[in-house]
């Protein structure tokens, strides 16, 4: 079946402004992750959802990132007032539940100007 | 919580031999799983090999296997008859109850034809 497909590929932002990311995960896994990996560095946590709920948000760096995922399936990211230390590739992944083994999509990445 | 340490930030290998990759954690949890991810130059983190810890039994799959060392901490992955395809940013994982993977920072694979 399909994997975890991430959208849009790449996005160039400018300072300030309000992006959007999106990850559809593979038909049928209740739960949904999302990491932010920088530069050189291995992939680090965000949030977790089990269904539609945000389960642990415990990883989002502050109140201007914000992610839903309302009907269980598809998940957004979102990123207010964009700032330049934003700039890193986002992850998604996705598992059939929560022990069990995730799978990524190929990440956005995202440059903030 | 969990701590990953990769102490190899690159590693090189000759096309068909063996090269082995590694890998030190930290937990105190008694149920807990480790992985080893490939994330190629295209990004797409792709999972190689995946070992419980309730498993005395080393996980193999093709030419990946691991020699995982729960009293030592260490979880090592060896890839055999390596192939230029095995080029990639190598990352080693770990989870547990609390669902979210920790990653290492990475090993870069070289494979010299």
């Amino acid at each position: 079946g399909a994997g975890v497909s991430q959208t849009p590929s790449n996005k160039v932002t400018e300072k300030g402004k309000y992006v959007e990311l999106r990850c559809d995960p593979i038909s049928g896994h209740t739960a949904l992750y999302w990491y932010r990996q920088s530069l050189g560095q291995g992939p680090e946590f965000l949030i977790y959802f089990q269904g539609t709920g945000a389960a642990d948000d415990s990883g989002l760096p502050n109140d201007r990132f914000f992610a839903v995922r309302p009907e269980g399936s598809v998940s957004t990211l979102k990123i207010q007032r964009t700032e330049r230390g934003d700039s890193a590739m986002y992850l998604c992944a996705s598992s059939l539940s929560w022990k069990e083994t995730q799978y990524f999509g190929p990440g956005t990445r995202l440059l903030v100007l | 919580a969990q701590t990953v340490t990769q102490s190899q930030p690159e590693m090189s290998v000759q096309e068909a031999e063996t090269v082995t990759l590694s890998c030190t954690y930290d937990t105190s949890e008694s149920d807990y799983y480790l992985f080893w991810y490939k994330q190629p130059p295209s990004r797409q983190m792709i999972l190689v090999i995946r070992q419980e810890a309730y498993k005395q039994q080393n996980a193999t799959e093709n030419r990946f296997s691991v020699n995982f060392q729960k009293a030592a901490k260490s979880f090592s992955l060896k890839i055999s008859d390596s192939q230029l395809g095995d080029a990639a940013m190598y990352f080693c994982a770990g989870g547990g109850s609390n669902y979210k993977l920790t990653f290492g920072k990475g090993t870069l694979l070289t494979v010299n034809p």
